[in-house]
């Protein structure tokens, strides 16, 4: 049981270029999001997949496009990069809606770091 | 939407003094809080968490209260080692999480 798995762990980017980063879990989780780290902002949420089939947007989604594959797996495109977009992006899971009667955790992967130089 | 504020974003504390995070949040709605440690270089992890019909949870030298009239909510950290060193993040959620900011946690031995 590894939990939330995500790829690449480092990445360096040029301006302009594209690339996926790609999640799986494999706790039989129905939703899934995507965050970004930056130093004294916080986790801010990108995207999120509240179940599979859908996917809505978070606090920044400028810049970003998801799709949820499959239950398992949900992947984050950056379409042309921004030095903007350095920062650490975490995926994470929960087994539903986080804050729900049932008292569903985030569990996160354990981050990638994107520098776009 | 949501917004959480977190104090202080650092604090030192010297190994057995207790230490106090605070964080308050906008939407009256919201209905739970989890707190979050984020070691350098890891992943946020759970340490624990509240709901908003609850006023206090320990577990065992950490415990968080909620105070829904003012809204705010603080995790409190008794007996502290320098293996609690690190980022701790709180969190509201209505619709959506929304984290705060952070707090770096320094204990000196």
């Amino acid at each position: 049981n590894a939990g939330v798995t995500q790829t690449p762990k480092f990445q360096v980017l040029k301006t302009g270029q594209s690339m996926t980063l790609q999640c799986a879990q494999d706790m039989n989780h129905n939703s899934m999001y995507w965050y970004r780290q930056d130093p004294g902002m916080g986790l801010r949420l990108i995207y999120y997949s509240a179940s599979e089939g859908t996917t809505d947007k978070g606090e920044v989604p400028n810049g970003y496009n998801v799709s949820r594959l499959n239950k398992r797996e949900f992947s984050l495109r950056l379409e042309s990069a921004a030095p903007s977009q350095t920062s650490v992006y975490f995926c994470a899971s929960s087994e539903n809606d986080p804050g729900g009667i049932s008292g569903n955790t985030i569990y996160f992967g354990e981050g990638s770091w994107l520098t776009v130089v | 939407g949501e917004n959480v504020e977190q104090h202080p974003s650092t604090l030192s504390v010297q190994e057995g003094d207790s230490a106090v995070i605070k964080c308050t949040y906008s939407d009256s709605a919201s209905n739970y809080f989890p707190w979050y440690k984020q070691e350098l270089g890891k992943r946020p992890q759970l340490i624990i968490d509240i709901r908003s019909n609850v006023g206090e949870k320990k577990d065992q030298r950490i415990a968080v209260t909620l105070n829904k009239t003012a809204k705010h909510f603080s995790l409190h950290i008794t007996e502290t080692q320098p293996e609690d060193s690190a980022v701790y993040f709180c969190a509201a959620r209505f619709q959506k999480l929304v984290f705060g900011t952070g707090t770096r946690l320094l204990v000196s031995p």
